[in-house]
C-alpha cells in the first residue's frame, strides 16, 4: 500500500531556503506509474499546487514559484524532495507531498502534512 | 493558467439533505476534474476523479458530473462526517489548479 512520509523543519528563516523531504513506501518512486509532487495551503486559506515529477526527471512548475523552487527524487532512498529558496512570510503553509496515478491524474496519496512558518 | 470557481463559498445544510456544489473551469478541461474534501488539520481526502469515477473506499453518496468548463459534486444524503470543505482541480494542464473551496456547514 503507498504511503507517503514526510520530514523537515518547521520552523525556517527569512530569506533562507526551506528544504522537505517526503519518503515513498510500497511503490517504486522510479516505476512510473504515479506523478509525485508538492502541493501548500497558507493558514486558513485554499489549496495552491507547487510542482510535480515523473519519471524521476520530468518536471513541472508552478510558473509564480518557477524561479525559487525545485522539485527532485532520490532513487536510492525512494526520496521526493522540495526546496524553495529566499523565503518570505508568503511562504509560511502547510506542505504536502502526493501522488497521483499516470492514467487519472487524482492526488489519491497524501503526505501528513508539514507545518511550515517563515520568521526570525 | 486554468482558473476554476467553485459555488457557493460555503453553504448550510442539515443531515439528510441533498447537497450540490459547482465548479466551472476558465477553459475547457475536458474530463480531467477531481474533487476532494479537507477536514480541519487534514490533508484533502480524494472523493471523485475524472469527473464522475468514485474513488475507491468512498460512500457512494458522493458523485461527481460534467465535463469541458462545468462539473458537479452532489452528496445524496448529508452525513454528520461530511461537513467540511471540498475543492474541486484540474488535472487538464500545468499548473494543476483548484478552487477556492466550499465550506458545508451544519
Amino acid at each position: 500500500q503507498l504511503q507517503l512520509q514526510q520530514s523537515g523543519p518547521g520552523l525556517v528563516k527569512p530569506s533562507e531556503t526551506l528544504s522537505l523531504t517526503c519518503t515513498v513506501s510500497g511503490v517504486s518512486i522510479s516505476s512510473g506509474s504515479h506523478y509525485w509532487g508538492w502541493i501548500r495551503q497558507p493558514p486558513g486559506k485554499g489549496l495552491e499546487w507547487i510542482a510535480r515529477i515523473y519519471n524521476s526527471g520530468s518536471t513541472y512548475y508552478n510558473p509564480s514559484l518557477k524561479s525559487r523552487v525545485t522539485i527532485s527524487v532520490d532513487t536510492s532512498k525512494n526520496q521526493l524532495s522540495l526546496e524553495v529558496r529566499s523565503v518570505t512570510a508568503a511562504d509560511t503553509a502547510v506542505y504536502y507531498c502526493a501522488s497521483s496515478p499516470a492514467n487519472t491524474h487524482g492526488l489519491d496519496v497524501w503526505g501528513q502534512g508539514t507545518t511550515v512558518t517563515v520568521s526570525s | 493558467d486554468i482558473h476554476m470557481t467553485q459555488s457557493p463559498s460555503s453553504l448550510s445544510a442539515s443531515v439528510g439533505d441533498r447537497v450540490t456544489i459547482t465548479c466551472r473551469a476558465s477553459q475547457t478541461i475536458s474530463k480531467y476534474l477531481n474533487w476532494y474534501q479537507q477536514k480541519p488539520g487534514r490533508a484533502p481526502n480524494l472523493l471523485i476523479y475524472t469527473a464522475s469515477s468514485l474513488q475507491s473506499g468512498v460512500p457512494s453518496r458522493f458523485s461527481g458530473s460534467g465535463s469541458g468548463t462545468d462539473f458537479t459534486l452532489t452528496i445524496s444524503s448529508l452525513q454528520p462526517e461530511d461537513f467540511a470543505t471540498y475543492y474541486c482541480q484540474q488535472s487538464y494542464s500545468t499548473p494543476w489548479t483548484f478552487g477556492q473551496g466550499t465550506k458545508v456547514e451544519i
